[in-house]
């Protein structure tokens, strides 16, 4: 199992960004996924689920200005980042969960920064 | 909202101790509960899922047990590559991350 994030890089506040996590060694499709970002130095946070199916959920803290999406035919989980703001800087991880029904992450991408600064 | 307190937040301890990291959530989660190990510069590697079950290749010095609202990961016989950040995380209603505890050796 492999999953690698790309597309992060420094953006304006108010401007834009698209997240790719390309995944391989498993059947993408049968898998539900997460995004999960880091602040420097700090916790945790969870951003946005999407299921196998494509059913979505965002955390309140993003809703409405992220959109989380797939496509199955090439293997690939998006995150469009919309209306940034410095608190969204941080490392953003795709994460696999292993059960549609128990959201804990058993493969985990090595990360992407995206740093929202003028 | 579940909200998960971690502690401690830091803890030093000498490699062959035994050292438990605790959290408490803030409602019943009936053991929907992870533990994972973050090392600088890497992403978190899942240790421990329904509170007490070992994932694959984690070695079985690391034990985690608890139910209704609190919950320890154990680490035996401590080895220096266990420096590293440890997150507990609840997933029984939605999810939500602890704060972490560093771990560091003496």
């Amino acid at each position: 199992v492999q999953l690698v994030e790309s597309g992060g890089g420094l953006v304006q506040p108010g401007k834009s960004l698209k997240l790719s996590c390309s995944a391989s060694g498993f059947t993408f499709s049968s898998y539900g996924m997460h995004w999960i970002r880091q602040a420097p130095g700090k916790g945790l946070d969870w951003v946005a689920y999407i299921s196998s199916s494509s059913g979505t959920v965002y955390a309140d803290a993003v809703k409405g200005r992220f959109t989380i999406s797939r496509d199955n035919a090439k293997n690939t989980l998006y995150l469009q980042l919309n209306s940034l703001k410095s608190e969204d800087t941080a490392i953003y991880y795709c994460a696999r969960i292993p059960r549609r029904v128990s959201w804990y992450f058993d493969y985990w991408g090595q990360g992407v920064m995206v740093t929202v600064s003028s | 909202d579940i909200q998960m307190t971690q502690s401690p937040a830091s803890l030093s301890a000498s490699l062959g101790e035994t050292v438990t990291i605790e959290c408490r959530a803030s409602e019943d989660i009936y053991s929907n509960l992870a533990w994972y190990q973050q090392k600088p510069g890497n992403s978190p590697q899942l240790l421990i899922y329904d509170a007490n079950s070992l994932a694959d290749g984690v070695p079985s010095r690391f034990s985690g047990s608890g139910s209704g609202t609190q919950y320890s990961l154990k680490i035996n016989s401590l080895q220096s590559e266990d420096v590293a950040s440890y997150f507990c995380q609840q997933y029984n209603n939605y999810l939500t991350f602890g704060s972490g505890t560093k771990l560091e050796i003496k």
